[in-house]
């Protein structure tokens, strides 16, 4: 089945620091990819997606390119802020599946003044 | 902004004992899901609703896990009896359909079962 697998944390940077979360994945048909953001005590919301190979998806400063070759959507920013601290998923969306979402376990970024 | 709304946002019960959560999406949302989000891990799909059918609940424990979505607007998922592995946070999301769209998610029910 598919599966995601995110770069364990927590993940502790300095602020303007610069931020790689690794994603990769596995799916049998060709998914849309996502990175959602979870504040303490709130829902995931969407951060970027990207649908087809080669897509960037960008957001508020962070990035993540959908690379098929090395099935990676690795997450990028190059100034952290303190604001920044959350909790980052890496997700897929199968569309030869009903479009079921499969979810990374998360990592944790917190970023010192 | 639209938002999907879930209730309560707390819930402490005790073991054996019957719980409901209850989800509203934002509307015109034809998609619903059910996650379960265990503290530390990222959310497992439970069910997913296509209108008021059943898209995919292979990961819902039907013995004592059972939702609806009885007229294609919000949902109700329910666990009777609730066990001690149960407490977890129940997130509810929404999404005009499948596959590409974003998926909006709602504060979550943070379940305690003692």
């Amino acid at each position: 089945g598919d599966s995601v697998t995110q770069m364990e944390g927590p993940v502790t940077l300095s602020e303007e620091a610069f931020l790689t979360i690794n994603c990769t994945y596995t799916a049998t048909g060709y998914p849309s990819l996502f990175w959602y953001v979870q504040y303490p005590g709130e829902g995931l919301q969407l951060l970027l997606k990207a649908t087809k190979a080669d897509d960037k998806g960008s957001n508020k400063g962070f990035e993540a390119t959908y690379r098929k070759e090395t099935t990676s959507f690795h997450l990028e920013k190059g100034s952290v802020q303190v604001s920044d601290s959350a909790v980052y998923f890496c997700a897929l969306s199968d569309d030869t599946n009903a479009g079921k979402s499969t979810f990374g376990d998360g990592t944790t970024l917190t970023v010192k003044p | 902004e639209a938002e999907v709304a879930q209730s309560p946002r707390y819930k402490i019960t005790e073991k054996s004992q019957a719980v409901a959560f209850w989800c509203d999406p934002i509307s015109g949302h034809a998609t619903l899901y059910w996650y379960r989000q265990i503290l530390g891990q990222g959310p497992e799909l439970l069910v997913q609703f296509q209108d008021e059918s059943v898209v995919d609940d292979s990961q819902l424990p039907k013995d004592r896990f059972s939702a609806e979505r009885l007229k294609g607007v919000d949902s109700t998922l329910k666990i009777q009896p609730a066990e001690l592995g149960d407490s977890a946070m129940y997130l509810c999301a929404s999404s005009l359909g499948v596959g590409r769209n974003i998926q909006y998610f709602g504060a979550g029910t943070r379940l305690s079962v003692l």
